[in-house]
């Protein structure tokens, strides 16, 4: 399965702290994706990233990419309680379309 | 503001009952999918559509099928609901098409929380 893992599967912080979860996958990838699901509602894209791409940041989020080691994470900066929510990696295998999601991780921001 | 609207958050059903869930878009999106969300299990691709009357199977197909007749419409159907079909399930869309470069970023709608009695 091209499924990715998230690591760690929970993770509480207190606010104004940084986050980082990482992600690791298994097969070759066009592009890496991070999204982010407030309990009990749809996910929300946050960020591509590209095979080709190494580092890439959108406001407060920082997310790399090595794929020599398979592996991606995203960093959230000066975290805050708003911030509270599960986090998915998710991979677009090399000649597919489909996304495939890991498990996800449960970010806790406590203010 | 673009949307992915799914026609029930929460459905109480009885195992044995057919039951659809809708999911329209207005995008124009071509990419439609359906994915089913447990914990621990994370989001788990059940069928998708590249275009209209055209459907993929996924990793977990069984015990559902869908229809889209339409391009804005991609149904999920449970010809006979089950009790391991009690989930959330999440619909999505993309731009893109089979050709697509798999550079799809996709919109999620709110989810529809199944449960089967």
């Amino acid at each position: 399965s091209q499924q990715g893992e998230e690591d760690p599967q929970a993770l509480s912080i207190q606010e104004g702290e940084n986050a980082t979860m990482n992600c690791s996958y298994k097969t070759s990838i066009n592009n890496l994706q991070w999204y982010r699901q407030n309990s009990g509602r749809g996910l929300v894209h946050l960020i591509l990233i590209r095979s080709n791409e190494r580092e890439k940041h959108s406001g407060r989020l920082r997310v790399t990419l090595d794929t020599s080691k398979k592996s991606s994470s995203l960093l959230i900066t000066a975290s805050r309680a708003a911030d509270t929510a599960s986090y998915f990696c998710a991979t677009v295998q090399t000649g597919a379309n489909n996304l495939f999601f890991g498990t996800g991780t449960r970010l806790t921001v406590i203010p | 503001d673009v949307k992915v609207t799914q026609s029930s958050r929460y459905l109480v059903k009885r195992t044995g009952e057919k039951v659809f869930l809708e999911c329209v878009q207005d995008m124009d999106h071509e990419n439609m999918f359906w994915y089913r969300q447990d914990p621990g299990l994370g989001l788990r691709l059940i069928y998708f559509s590249y275009d209209v009357k055209m459907k993929e199977k996924g990793d977990i197909p069984e015990g559902y099928s869908v229809s889209r007749e339409k391009k804005e419409r991609f149904s999920l159907i449970l010809e006979s609901a089950s009790t391991n079909q009690t989930s959330m399930y999440l619909c999505a869309s993309s731009f893109g098409g089979r050709a697509a470069s798999g550079a799809n970023v996709l919109t999620f709608g709110a989810g529809s929380r199944l449960t089967v009695l």
